[in-house]
């Protein structure tokens, strides 16, 4: 079944500087790959998604990169402010399939240095 | 967009006691539905998912169940808990072409 990896688990950085998470998939399936964003005793919630007919889609601060071949997207945040401080999730699914179930990545616990 | 609700938001149930958890679905038809767990600190495990009525995936052997009776109503249930089975229990809706979208959570703890 899928298997969704997901680095580093925890990440620092000051603020104004950029940050990077990457995930690794291993089911060639996966045609969807949503971030999350889940702040203390919250819900995740989406903050950007990409399908496998793009390779990049950006959205203000936030970029993400998907490279088929490898099985690879990155999570791209620019500019950090003290609020992106947060867990992170990545995750791959099946659209358009039976076997549509979600699997998210361990998480990144990013924290902004003021 | 779906909007779900999930209740109750939090459960404090002895070793041993039953559980029910309900999850159900607006703004949507035919959803695929999820149950998630989530431990202190750690990501988001999945448990069941359901792509349609009566049709239930288990992927992770447990104590616990899942049933679907109706198109947007996901329930989650075990007979006896154990304490392994505190932790944050999310329930998620998604159809083809929107993401995933959250119930508030429940955070179930056994004592």
């Amino acid at each position: 079944g899928e298997n969704v990896e997901q680095h580093p688990s925890t990440l620092s950085v000051q603020e104004g500087d950029s940050a990077v998470i990457k995930c690794t998939y291993s089911d060639s399936a996966s045609n969807y790959f949503p971030w999350y964003k889940q702040e203390l005793g919250k819900r995740p919630q989406l903050i950007i998604d990409i399908r496998s007919n793009v390779g990049e889609k950006k959205d203000q601060r936030i970029a993400v990169t998907l490279n088929k071949t490898a099985k690879h997207f990155s999570l791209h945040i620019t500019e950090t402010q003290p609020e992106d401080s947060a867990v992170y999730f990545c995750a791959a699914s099946i659209e358009y399939s039976s076997a549509s179930k979600i699997i998210f990545g361990s998480g990144t616990r990013l924290s902004i240095r003021p | 967009s779906q909007t779900i609700h999930q209740w109750p938001a939090t459960l404090v149930q002895p070793v041993g006691s039953p559980l029910s958890l309900e999850c159900t679905v607006e703004g949507t038809s035919n959803p695929n539905l999820y149950w998630y767990r989530q431990a202190a600190g750690r990501g988001l495990q999945l448990l069941f998912y359901s792509v349609g009525i009566g049709q239930i995936s288990s992927e992770v052997p447990q104590n616990l169940s899942a049933s679907r009776p109706q198109d947007r109503q996901f329930i989650l249930s075990s007979k006896k808990l154990l304490l392994s089975d505190s932790g944050f229990y999310l329930c998620a809706s998604k159809s083809d072409g929107t993401e995933a979208f959250f119930g508030q959570g429940t955070r179930l703890t056994v004592v």
